[in-house]
C-alpha cells in the first residue's frame, strides 16, 4: 500500500522567501512522486515528477524537488517566493510510471505568500 | 489542442438521486481515470478505464459505476445520492503506453448534494 503525508496544511511565506513544502511517502515498491498545483476552481497541473532518475529534480515556474530514500521524503522547495505561487500543493504518489498509473495524493498544503 | 474537458462545471441534486458526469480526454489520449476531491482533501482515486473497461478501482462502493465510449469519453455515475458525495469530481486523462507521460487534469465538476 502506498501512502502520502503531507506536512503543514497551511504554510505562509513572504514575497522573495523561500518556499518548502514537505512530503514524506510510504510504499512497497520504488515509487514514482509527484507534486501538483492546484489554482482556485481550476484542476490540478503538474509541477515536477520523480521517476528514479536524477535525485534532484526540476519543475516549472522555478521549483525544484528532492527525492531521499533515507528519509522518504520529496519536499518541493522555491528559493524567492511570488505572488502568484499562492495555491494548493499536493504530493502524490504512484507504485507505476505508465500512463496508466494511478495517483495517491496527500492532503494539501495551501501556500499564502504575503506581499 | 483542447484539453480534458468536463461537464457540468456545477451540479446540486438532493439525496437519493442519481448523477452522471462527463469527461472527453486530451487529444491523443487513452485512458481515463476518475478521482473525487472533498472540500480541503486531495483527490482520491476512483476508477480508471482504458479500453472501454474497468481497469482500476479505489476504495469507492458500487453506487459510483463509469463507462468509457470508443472515442475515449467516459462517464461517471453515482447512484442514491449521499451527502457525503458532495465534492469535486476531477477527471484525468493520459496515454497509457507512455512510459514517462503526466496525467491531465480536467477542471472539475462541483457536485453537491442537499
Amino acid at each position: 500500500a502506498q501512502s502520502v503525508t503531507q506536512l503543514g496544511s497551511h504554510v505562509s511565506v513572504s514575497e522573495g522567501a523561500l518556499v518548502l513544502l514537505r512530503c514524506n511517502y510510504s510504499s512497497s515498491v520504488p515509487p514514482y512522486l509527484f507534486w501538483y498545483v492546484q489554482y482556485p476552481n481550476q484542476g490540478l497541473q503538474l509541477l515536477l515528477k520523480y521517476t528514479s532518475a536524477a535525485t534532484l529534480v526540476k519543475g516549472i515556474n522555478g521549483f525544484e524537488a528532492e527525492f531521499k530514500k533515507s528519509e522518504t521524503s520529496f519536499h518541493l522547495t522555491k528559493p524567492s517566493a511570488h505572488m502568484s505561487d499562492a495555491a494548493e500543493y499536493f504530493c502524490a504518489v504512484s507504485e507505476t510510471d505508465t500512463g496508466r498509473r494511478a495517483l495517491t495524493f496527500g492532503s494539501g498544503t495551501r501556500l499564502q505568500v504575503q506581499p | 489542442d483542447a484539453g480534458v474537458t468536463q461537464s457540468p462545471t456545477h451540479l446540486i441534486k438532493t439525496r437519493g438521486q442519481q448523477v452522471t458526469l462527463r469527461c472527453s480526454p486530451k487529444s491523443g489520449h487513452d485512458t481515463v481515470s476518475w478521482y473525487q476531491q472533498a472540500l480541503g482533501q486531495g483527490p482520491q482515486f476512483i476508477f480508471q478505464y482504458y479500453e472501454e473497461e474497468e481497469r482500476q478501482r479505489g476504495n469507492f462502493p458500487d453506487r459510483f459505476s463509469g463507462h468509457q465510449f470508443p472515442n475515449y469519453s467516459s462517464e461517471l455515475n453515482v447512484n442514491a445520492l449521499l451527502l457525503g458525495d458532495s465534492a469535486l469530481y476531477l477527471c484525468a486523462s493520459s496515454l497509457a503506453t507512455s512510459g514517462t507521460g503526466e496525467l491531465f487534469f480536467g477542471e472539475g465538476s462541483r457536485l453537491t448534494v442537499l
